[in-house]
């Protein structure tokens, strides 16, 4: 069965470091997602995109976070410089046209900013 | 704008018993309404969703009633199996919104114990 796979599942980094999360989503499903989990909270939605660009953002999405899709098979979420706060489980999520119902998530990558 | 809220866990039940997690929302379109689950160290599966007032969803023994008139999206499932221990979550989506995204409750987790 198709699934959307994240990687790495851990990462750590010191604030103010650049990272990239990576996502394949599934192969023929043309709308992307990504959600984060703070610890102990709600999942949050982030951004979504289609057709190479952002469909809609949520407060949380400033400047220092971007998304891309660099390929036909990765979606990456980069934030430019880690704040201790960014530290959560990030999702990544995709489905199969704008208006379809499920969305499919990965496993999740855990993101430590110490 | 919208909001889930969700009985908070854990919740602790023996193996056949029967669980009930509440969930009510807010909205102010005419959401799509969704279960989550989540088993420990995977991402989140969708386990049933309604789409209008009235509608029941169901899947693997779960069902879950859309409720306009008490805002409500309770998940019950009559005889549950230690295989139901997982954390849920409720979620809803404005699909008039271009982004689709989800906007999810705290989450519950649950503990089947044989």
């Amino acid at each position: 069965e198709p699934e959307v796979t994240q990687t790495p599942s851990h990462q750590v980094t010191q604030m103010g470091q650049e990272v990239i999360l990576r996502c394949v989503p599934i192969s023929n499903h043309l709308y992307f997602y990504w959600y984060r989990q703070i610890l102990g909270q709600k999942v949050e939605f982030l951004v979504s995109f289609y057709n190479n660009e952002i469909s809609e953002k949520s407060e949380i999405f400033d400047d220092q976070f971007s998304v891309e899709r660099p390929d036909g098979s990765n979606f990456t979420l980069k934030i430019r410089s880690t704040k201790l706060e960014d530290s959560a489980m990030y999702f990544c999520a995709s489905s199969e046209t704008p208006s379809a119902y499920e969305q499919y998530f990965g496993p999740g990558t855990r993101l430590t900013v110490t | 704008g919208n909001s889930v809220t969700q009985m908070e866990g854990p919740v602790t039940l023996s193996e056949e018993a029967f669980l009930t997690i509440n969930c009510t929302y807010t909205a102010t379109g005419y959401p799509s309404l969704f279960w989550y689950v989540q088993y420990p160290g995977e991402g989140l599966q969708l386990l049933l969703k309604a789409t209008k007032a009235d509608d029941k969803g169901s899947n693997k023994g779960f069902e879950a009633t859309y409720r306009k008139e008490t805002t409500s999206f309770h998940l019950e499932k009559g005889s549950v199996q230690v295989s139901d221990s997982a954390v849920y979550f409720c979620a809803l989506s404005d699909r008039r919104a271009a982004g689709n995204k989800l906007t999810f409750g705290g989450g519950t987790r649950v503990l089947v114990k044989p």
